[in-house]
């Protein structure tokens, strides 16, 4: 079993849509939760973190944390096509390294 | 404010030759990490220092990669013979301290093609 595991999809959502994200990490303890923007042929780039259960909203994007059940997901608001891109999720390992893991990414595609 | 450096930004070698990669941190970043991502995944690390020292290598395939982080600012990462598997992308990023809440802000990355 992976630590951290999203689906590759690809995702594929209309224009104006909402487009959901899912993850789930298998280190009952970890406490902090990130999710990741890479482009094709470019570095990942933060764009939420989340520490506590519940949701935390930023613009368009609304992360969610459950950690009894161990995931943690990602809703994009009226995703446009600029959004298309594939989001990694990554979770802080609780241990000396405080390490990020990171699970393998969802790519998403936003249809104009 | 300048990002992570990173150079080259590409490098194509044959199978058993070394290369090098070269990372400059966010000014001021204490901590830099080296990470290898392959096609499709996300990214694996593979060394952090704080300041100078490594301090978490535990990844790091030490029979052919050796990192080094001499004055506590810029890194270099080498590899030493290459091997096909090598082929990725070397990611590296950095935050002001390490701890959990930090962001980590990644360089653009080396893409490294063995053949």
């Amino acid at each position: 079993q992976k630590e951290v595991e999203q689906n590759s999809g690809p995702l594929s959502v209309p224009e104006g849509a909402i487009a959901s994200l899912n993850c789930t990490y298998s280190d009952r303890v970890s406490q902090s939760f990130f999710w990741y923007r890479q482009y094709s042929g470019k570095s990942p780039e933060l764009i939420m973190s989340i520490y506590s259960n519940g949701d935390k909203e930023d613009g368009r994007f609304t992360a969610q944390l459950n950690k009894a059940s161990q995931y943690v997901s990602l809703l994009i608001r009226d995703s446009q096509p600029s959004d298309s891109a594939t989001y990694l999720c990554a979770v802080n390992k609780v241990d000396s390294s405080y390490k990020l893991i990171f699970g393998s990414g969802t790519r998403l595609l936003v249809r104009p | 404010e300048a990002g992570v450096v990173q150079s080259p930004r590409y490098k194509i070698i044959e199978k058993k030759q070394p290369v090098a990669f070269w990372c400059n941190p966010i000014s001021g970043h204490n901590t830099l990490y080296w990470y290898r991502q392959n096609l499709g995944q996300g990214p694996e690390l593979l060394i952090r220092y704080e300041n100078e020292e490594a301090v978490d290598d535990s990844q790091l395939p030490k029979d052919r990669f050796s990192a080094e982080r001499l004055k506590g600012v810029d890194s270099t990462l080498k590899i030493q013979p290459a091997e096909l598997g090598d082929s990725a992308v070397y990611l590296c990023a950095s935050t002001l301290d390490w701890g959990k809440k930090d962001t980590q802000y990644f360089g653009p990355g080396t893409r490294l093609t063995v053949l």
